[in-house]
């Protein structure tokens, strides 16, 4: 079993609709990051989390601690929000901040 | 200001032949994570450098990989004797704040390297 997990593994919606990805994550983590990579590779890091919630313009991220529980939020979704979405945890043990990732969800969405 | 960047963005080589993937952190980032994703697969961890530490080893799948930080600034990460499972899209990753502080990564945009 993954110390990541993302649900779902796949996600198309309509330009518009309000979408939700899930993380839950096995271990104790000190942060949480939500990437977004691009077809072509690059990644960005859109939040990283120890608590509560984060927004950027229409995105809003999410993190239960007790929980072992993150969401990402993408409201009024847009074409140009199509993208794999990894959520990724920077384990509480580990010397630095080395990312162990969720295996990403593939978001289309469709004008 | 630059991003991280890397060198080279493709590599195709024979297996057998050893090539170096370099990466170029941000200027004044004092972290360097190497990470790799296999076609298919997620990423995950290869090796971390922080200022004139020792650096995390633990995700080098092989004695094959192997890495440097010179000058607590560019990395080269050099496979030797590539094999065709070693095709894959190595990303470099920086930070101004590792360990605990909780430092956000900025990541290059990888080379794709393909072993034929």
């Amino acid at each position: 079993k993954n110390e990541v997990e993302q649900s779902p593994q796949n996600l198309t919606a309509q330009e518009g609709e309000f979408i939700t990805i899930n993380c839950s994550y096995s271990v104790g983590i000190s942060a949480l990051h939500w990437l977004q990579q691009h077809p072509g590779g690059g990644i960005v890091s859109l939040f990283m989390l120890s608590s509560g919630k984060k927004k950027h313009g229409r995105l809003i991220a999410t993190i239960n601690i007790q929980e072992k529980h993150s969401s990402l939020h993408i409201t009024a979704s847009h074409p140009r929000d199509s993208a794999v979405y990894i959520c990724a945890v920077i384990k509480g043990e580990t010397s630095g901040s080395r990312l162990t990732f969720g295996e990403g969800t593939q978001l289309t969405v469709n004008p | 200001g630059a991003g991280v960047s890397q060198s080279p963005s493709n590599k195709v080589t024979e297996k057998g032949k050893d090539v170096e993937l370099r990466c170029d952190p941000i200027s004044g980032h004092t972290a360097l994570y190497w990470y790799r994703q296999s076609l298919g697969q997620g990423l995950e961890f290869l090796i971390y450098f922080q200022g004139n530490s020792a650096p995390d080893k633990s995700g080098l799948p092989s004695d094959r990989f192997s890495a440097e930080r010179t000058g607590g600034s560019v990395s080269t990460l050099t496979i030797q004797r590539t094999q065709q499972e070693d095709s894959a899209v190595y990303l470099c990753a920086s930070s101004s704040r590792p360990g605990r502080a909780l430092g956000e990564q900025f990541f290059g945009p990888g080379t794709r390297l393909t072993v034929l």
